[in-house]
């Protein structure tokens, strides 16, 4: 399975845009790229999925370039309610659905 | 609609205890189901899942297992609690079948063995 980096932490403002980039060197040719979002207590929640070049839906954008190799996710104009964890995945095409979760990365928007 | 439960919402037990935590699906038919275990700042971590009832495949060796007597009825368990085993249990679905689906996520239960 495909493994992902993404940074530890980011800090943002209250109406910036925030770029997430994660990379998944090893991605296999089936593999699809998920984002998803976690606040304290809660469990994860679905917030992007794509394959390849760019997604977009009412909550954010997913950019993968040609090789694949990494992705990003923009979450526009961000609020003090998008402060979270937010986990980028490999999802094997063709497979039961079971997940590798990493530590994600730890949003902090400040006013 | 789809809703996933599962109980109880927290849970202390002893070292040593048995555990038995629940997670039913509605609204959804032959989902494939998901346990997995989160340690305080730590990401999660898959510990079972399965594609139809009687059907479990274990990610981590470990004193925990799970079973699925029902359709939309997923158990995990242990005969003998560990301190290690404290943590964020969620369960989550998706829909079944060789293709890649989104998962929804249940309430969790959050575990500390003392």
């Amino acid at each position: 399975l495909a493994k992902t980096t993404q940074p530890i932490s980011m800090d943002s403002y209250e109406g910036q845009e925030v770029n997430i980039t994660c990379s998944h060197n090893n991605i296999a040719t089936n593999d699809y790229i998920t984002w998803y979002q976690q606040f304290p207590s809660q469990g994860p929640r679905f917030i992007i999925q794509g394959y390849k070049t760019k997604v977009t839906n009412e909550v954010a954008s997913l950019f993968i370039p040609a090789d694949r190799k990494s992705s990003t996710l923009s979450l526009p104009r961000v609020s003090l309610s998008d402060t979270a964890v937010y986990y980028c995945l490999v999802e094997v095409g063709g497979s039961q659905g079971n997940l590798i979760f990493g530590k994600g990365t730890k949003l902090s928007v400040k006013p | 609609s789809q809703t996933i439960h599962q109980w109880p919402a927290t849970l202390v037990q002893p070292v040593g205890s048995p555990l038995s935590l629940e997670c039913t699906v509605e609204g959804t038919s032959n989902p494939n189901l998901y346990w997995y275990r989160q340690a305080a700042g730590r990401g999660l971590q898959l510990l079972f899942y399965s594609v139809g009832i009687g059907q479990i495949s274990s990610e981590v060796p470990q004193n925990l297992s799970a079973s699925r007597p029902q359709d939309r009825q997923f158990i995990l368990s242990s005969k003998k609690l560990l301190l290690s085993d404290s943590g964020f249990y969620l369960c989550a679905w998706s829909r079944g079948g060789p293709s890649s689906y989104e998962q929804y996520f249940g309430p969790g239960t959050r575990l500390t063995v003392t």
